[in-house]
């Protein structure tokens, strides 16, 4: 039972560039979120899902796009890498039910972009 | 506005030396209060959930309690792994599955 990983680990990109961060649960968690954490700021909500094919924006959603058609799976992309989006990254699960509110998160991803 | 404050934003301990931890919230039909631990260069680490004013849970060296205004973190004789950041979330009716989180407090626990 691994819970959630994400991959990269570390990631450099430049202004304009494209890329997805990746997200897996085996859980079998419905609920499953992205956040970004900066210094000062907390973690932040980007985009949130309920279940396969249903997705929402949360707090700051502006310049990620995201797609859930697994229960397993939710990529996070970043269309056009801009240095405000160096942060990083986390990704979370959560059954979603009353009893089980709880979030699990994964390692992170750390991202720079120059 | 919904909202979740951690105080102090930091705290520095002598082994041994108890203390608490503040997370004041201002939602509305509160589900849930999470409580969580976060390493450097690690994702946050769930430690308890608190439903309902009066709920208590227990790990270890921590405790933690909750009132219908905020909850506590209650860390008795803390040694030096116990340092991380220590954060505060919220579930608020209305809002399937989604936190809102404190911005943390920083506890140091010298030897």
């Amino acid at each position: 039972n691994a819970g959630v990983t994400q991959t990269p680990k570390f990631q450099v990109l430049k202004t304009g560039q494209s890329m997805t961060l990746q997200c897996a649960q085996d859980m079998n968690h419905e609920y499953m979120s992205w956040y970004r954490q900066d210094p000062g700021m907390g973690l932040r909500l980007i985009h949130y899902s309920v279940g396969a094919g249903i997705t929402d924006q949360g707090e700051v959603p502006n310049g990620y796009n995201v797609s859930r058609s697994t229960t397993e799976d939710f990529p996070l992309r970043l269309l056009s890498a801009a240095p405000s989006q160096t942060s990083v990254y986390f990704c979370a699960s959560s059954s979603g039910t009353p009893s089980s509110y709880e979030q699990y998160f994964g390692p992170g991803t750390r991202l720079t972009v120059t | 506005e919904d909202q979740v404050t951690q105080s102090p934003e930091a705290l520095r301990l002598q082994e041994g030396e108890s203390s608490s931890l503040n997370c004041s919230y201002t939602v509305s039909g509160l589900r849930g209060l999470f409580w969580y631990r976060q390493d450097p260069g690690k994702g946050p680490e769930f430690l308890f959930t608190l439903y309902s004013a009066g709920e208590e849970k227990e790990k270890e060296r921590l405790k933690a309690t909750l009132t219908k205004k905020e909850s506590f973190l209650h860390i008795t004789a803390p040694k030096p792994e116990d340092s991380a950041t220590y954060l505060c979330a919220v579930k608020f009716s209305g809002n399937t599955g989604k936190l809102i989180f404190g911005q943390g407090t920083t506890l140091q626990v010298k030897p």
